[in-house]
């Protein structure tokens, strides 16, 4: 069973600080992972996407990989109210499901104005 | 325009009933997937099709049934609904070469 572990929070922060959200998966061999952003009742937007070990940036958004720990983050630097909402990280597949993705159930971040 | 189209939005309907939910997308994408979402137990995958040929059970497959009658088009069926698949189901779609998947606004079901 593949299994992708996240924090359900709820994660509160104060407007303008980091956000710090963390992901562990089971699949050692899964090459490709993904954070997306859901607001309550809206579909799953994907943010970041890293496939590489270390950080990748893309505006506020920098996303860390470590597949020797088996570990995704997604960092949130000057977090804004609009960034409230729950972040799914999500890990593809090693072999032939590689199209084929696993969801965490989410952690809930709260950012206060 | 949505680029991945859910119909309906939302469904109320009673048990034993037979229900259709379709997606039908723009992208050209040529795999398609349906999640159901609930509370707490996050996004499970019950259907994949990698083209229209190519259909393939995922992790809660047991009481639904899907048809892929085009590229573009994937649609899940619920039988003879019971209240416990009252959920959040969204359709999503990917692309060959890349494990990204993009996701149509969802469709809630409620079944009483």
């Amino acid at each position: 069973q593949k299994e992708v572990e996240q924090n359900s929070g709820p994660l509160s922060v104060p407007e303008g600080a980091i956000a710090s959200l963390n992901c562990t998966y089971s699949d050692r061999g899964s090459q490709s992972f993904f954070w997306y952003r859901q607001y309550s009742g809206k579909s799953p937007e994907l943010i970041m996407s890293i496939y590489s070990n270390g950080d990748k940036e893309d505006g506020r958004f920098t996303a860390q990989l470590n597949k020797a720990s088996q570990y995704v983050s997604l960092l949130i630097r000057d977090s804004q109210p609009s960034d409230s909402a729950t972040y799914l990280c999500a890990v593809n597949h090693s072999g032939a499901g590689s199209y084929q993705l696993t969801f965490g159930k989410g952690t809930k971040l709260s950012v206060i104005p | 325009d949505a680029d991945v189209t859910q119909t309906p939005r939302n469904r109320i309907t009673k048990t034993g009933k037979r229900i259709m939910l379709e997606c039908s997308q723009t992208k050209g994408h040529d795999r398609m997937y349906w999640y159901r979402q609930d509370p707490g137990l996050g996004l499970r995958l019950i259907y994949y099709s990698f083209d229209v040929k190519d259909i393939n059970k995922g992790e809660i497959s047991d009481g639904y049934s899907v048809s892929r009658q085009a590229q573009a088009k994937f649609s899940l069926s619920l039988e003879s609904a019971i209240p416990n698949q009252t959920a959040l189901y969204f359709c999503a779609t990917g692309t060959r070469g890349i494990a990204t998947q993009h996701f149509g606004d969802g469709t809630r079901l409620s079944i009483l």
